[in-house]
């Protein structure tokens, strides 16, 4: 029962362009949403969250945008950079319990 | 310490030997996370403490896993007569407690190889 859901294991992008990564999920009890980050041989890291009372969370180029009617939440990368190649995992918790993992979606941003 | 720390990085065992995985939180982080990735496979819950005891055990594969935390820091995942699909990068996390938003710290993950 795959409750957090991210179907493209993989996304190309062209440096500048924007990336979109998106995740879907299925329990509308969850209260707030994550994105984490990953190189390869390191931990995920965090990247921005929101809270399932927003809709829209702003960090820089990073922005997570949440639509709780069509259980669906996506994280645009605006301008894409080669750095940011590195596999993008979603998560989703309920009332501060464990944090519930997508599968991944790979980014490679071509220069 | 600055960040979440587990140890051994890397860890090969033979098949049937039991193995320990050791993981150190961030200071005064009393909810801690163990996780794991197996090859192409996204990051599955295993178990999830707050303080010294574990309110949700239900990702933990099989009775031969059982991990403990003690004085609400250090915890140890330990896996008895390891399989080869045990294979897999074991990571720990650890948040603050009762935060309503929080975020999980990872650390850099143990590498289990049975062979």
């Amino acid at each position: 029962d795959q409750q957090v859901k991210q179907n493209s294991p993989s996304l190309s992008v062209q440096e500048g362009r924007i990336s979109i990564l998106n995740c879907d999920y299925t329990n509308s009890m969850f209260d707030y949403f994550l994105w984490y980050k990953k190189y390869p041989a390191e931990g995920p890291t965090f990247l921005i969250s929101i809270s399932s009372i927003k809709d829209k969370n702003e960090d820089g180029r990073f922005t997570v945008f949440l639509n709780k009617s069509a259980k669906h939440l996506s994280l645009h990368i605006v301008p894409s950079q080669p750095g940011d190649s590195a596999v993008y995992f979603c998560a989703a918790s309920l009332e501060g319990g464990k944090l519930i993992f997508g599968q991944g979606t790979e980014l490679s941003v071509k220069p | 310490g600055a960040g979440v720390s587990q140890s051994p990085s890397n860890k090969v065992t033979e098949k049937g030997k039991d193995v320990e995985l050791r993981c150190d939180p961030i200071s005064g982080h009393t909810a801690l996370y163990w996780y794991r990735q197996s090859l192409g496979q996204g990051l599955e819950f295993l178990i999830y403490f707050q303080g010294n005891s574990a309110p949700d055990k239900s990702g933990l594969p099989s009775d031969r896993f059982s991990a403990e935390r003690t004085g609400g820091s250090v915890s140890t995942l330990t896996i008895q007569r390891t399989q080869q699909e045990d294979s897999a990068v074991y990571l720990c996390a650890s948040s603050l407690e009762g935060l309503y938003n929080t975020e999980a710290f990872f650390g850099q993950g143990t590498r289990l190889t049975v062979v």
